[in-house]
């Protein structure tokens, strides 16, 4: 079993509509990152939680420490939204000292049609 | 543009040779890390710097992997006798300290 489960693995949805994203993880953590990734590879990181909620424009990023829960939430979803979306955390404790690598979800594609 | 760059973008090659890729992060990010992402998978971590220090390497990375950081900036990840296995994208990312910001990636095939 993974580490980090994210669900959907792909959602399609009509433009305008709201979208939620799942994360849910196993083990102990000191950090959540939420990440874009387009055709073609790139990454771009969309928000890093230890705690409660954060929002970036139509991006709403919460997490529930206790139970090891994390949704991204897409308001007035658009076509230029659809990409991979993936979950990834810093383990608590880990390998120790300063390396904060990340273990990462499968990703959910998104697909937002006009 | 996140600031880290990586070269090349694409590498299609024959099994049995040789690669070698280059990530040149963000200058003042003393943190370097390498990803594998294959088709359908979230990235894996295979190794981490801290400056020119190799401080971890995932059991990933066989021995025909070997990675550099040798004055605390660029970074050199080869590949020696690649296998059709080793198809993949190949991420680099830069931290100070735990916000990452990926490069582009190097996308290799094998044929």
């Amino acid at each position: 079993k993974n580490e980090v489960e994210q669900s959907p693995q792909n959602l399609t949805a009509q433009e305008g509509e709201f979208i939620t994203i799942n994360c849910s993880y196993s083990v102990g953590i000191s950090a959540l990152h939420w990440l874009q990734q387009h055709p073609g590879g790139g990454i771009v990181s969309l928000f890093m939680l230890s705690s409660g909620k954060k929002k970036h424009g139509r991006l709403i990023a919460t997490i529930n420490i206790q139970e090891k829960h994390s949704s991204l939430h897409i308001t007035a979803s658009h076509p230029r939204d659809s990409a991979v979306y993936i979950c990834a955390v810093i383990l608590l404790g880990g390998s120790g000292g300063s390396n904060y690598k990340l273990t990462f979800g499968k990703g959910t594609l998104l697909t937002v049609n006009p | 543009d996140t600031g880290v760059s990586q070269d090349p973008r694409h590498k299609i090659t024959k099994r049995g040779q040789n690669v070698t890729f280059r990530c040149d992060p963000i200058s003042e990010h003393n943190r370097l890390y390498w990803y594998r992402q294959t088709l359908g998978q979230g990235p894996e971590f295979l190794t981490y710097f801290q400056n020119e220090a190799q401080l971890e390497k995932s059991r990933l990375l066989s021995d025909r992997f070997s990675a550099e950081r040798p004055k605390g900036s660029f970074s050199t990840l080869e590949i020696q006798r690649t296998e059709q296995g080793d198809s993949a994208m190949y991420l680099c990312a830069s931290s100070l300290p735990r916000q990452q910001f990926f490069g582009p990636g190097t996308r290799l095939t094998v044929l």
